[in-house]
C-alpha cells in the first residue's frame, strides 16, 4: 500500500496566524492519465471527514478561500492563510492513485 | 440535496456477521459509485471498497475475504456486510459518494464485543 506520512501531528495555532501541514507519499501520485488525486480532509470529534481539496489543488464548494493545496508527484501541502476557531480539528491527506486508497496518519489543528 | 442515511449502530460478538446500510437520496443512484471507509477509535481512516454505478464492486486487500458490497437500485441504497468479525473491527463505517462531490453518510458504530 502506499504509505501517507504527514507533519506535523499537532500544530497549534494562534486565531488570525497562517498554518501549513506536509504530506509526503511513499510513491508518485501522478495517475496513467495525468492526474494527480492527492485529496484533503477536515474532521471534528464526531463528524464524518469532510474533503476541502481534490486533486491537490481544487477546492470542494462551500470551502472558503482561506485553504489552498499545492504539490506534485509524491510532496504536497495544504495552507490555511488565517485560521479561524471552526479550523480546530483533524487534517488528512488521502491518496486516491493507487488501490487501496490511503490516507495520512493525521494533523490535529488546534487554537493556542 | 445529497443525502446518505447510514443505519444505527451494532453491537456484534466475535465471529458474527454486520450489515450496515446506506440510503441514498437527492440523485440518480446509479449514475454514482459508492464507496465504504471505516475509522477506529483515534486511528485514520480506512478505504473498504466500493460498488460503482455499473454494480461492479471493488475491495481492498485487507478486507477482501470478509467484505461484500452490494445495492438494491429500487431501494436506492447501498449495504457493506462485513463476516468474521473480531475486537479489531471496532469501528465507525462509513458510504460516501466521492464523484461530483464529496458525500459522505453519517457512519454507523459497529462495536465487537464478547
Amino acid at each position: 500500500d502506499v504509505v501517507m506520512t504527514q507533519s506535523p501531528l499537532s500544530l497549534p495555532v494562534t486565531l488570525g496566524q497562517a498554518a501549513s501541514i506536509s504530506c509526503w507519499s511513499s510513491e508518485s501520485l501522478v495517475y496513467r492519465d495525468g492526474n494527480t488525486y492527492l485529496n484533503w480532509f477536515h474532521q471534528r470529534p464526531g463528524q464524518s471527514p469532510r474533503r476541502l481539496i481534490y486533486k491537490v489543488s481544487n477546492r470542494d464548494s462551500g470551502v472558503p478561500d482561506r485553504f489552498s493545496g499545492s504539490g506534485s508527484g509524491t510532496i504536497f501541502t495544504l495552507k490555511i492563510s488565517r485560521v479561524e476557531a471552526e479550523d480546530v480539528g483533524i487534517y488528512y491527506c488521502m491518496q486516491a492513485t493507487h488501490w487501496p486508497y490511503t490516507f495520512g496518519q493525521g494533523t490535529k489543528l488546534e487554537v493556542k | 440535496q445529497v443525502q446518505l442515511v447510514q443505519s444505527g449502530a451494532e453491537v456484534k460478538v466475535p465471529g458474527a456477521s454486520v450489515r450496515v446500510s446506506c440510503k441514498a437520496s437527492g440523485y440518480i443512484f446509479t449514475d454514482y459509485a459508492i464507496h465504504w471507509v471505516r475509522q477506529a477509535p483515534g486511528q485514520r481512516p480506512e478505504w473498504m471498497g466500493w460498488i460503482n454505478d455499473n454494480g461492479d464492486t471493488k475491495y481492498s486487500p485487507k478486507f477482501q475475504d470478509r467484505v461484500t458490497i452490494t445495492r438494491d437500485i429500487s431501494a436506492s441504497t447501498a449495504y457493506m456486510d462485513l463476516n468474521n468479525l473480531t475486537s479489531e473491527d471496532t469501528a465507525v463505517y462509513y458510504c460516501a459518494r466521492t464523484r461530483e462531490g464529496n458525500f459522505w453518510g453519517q457512519g454507523t458504530l459497529v462495536i465487537v464485543s464478547s
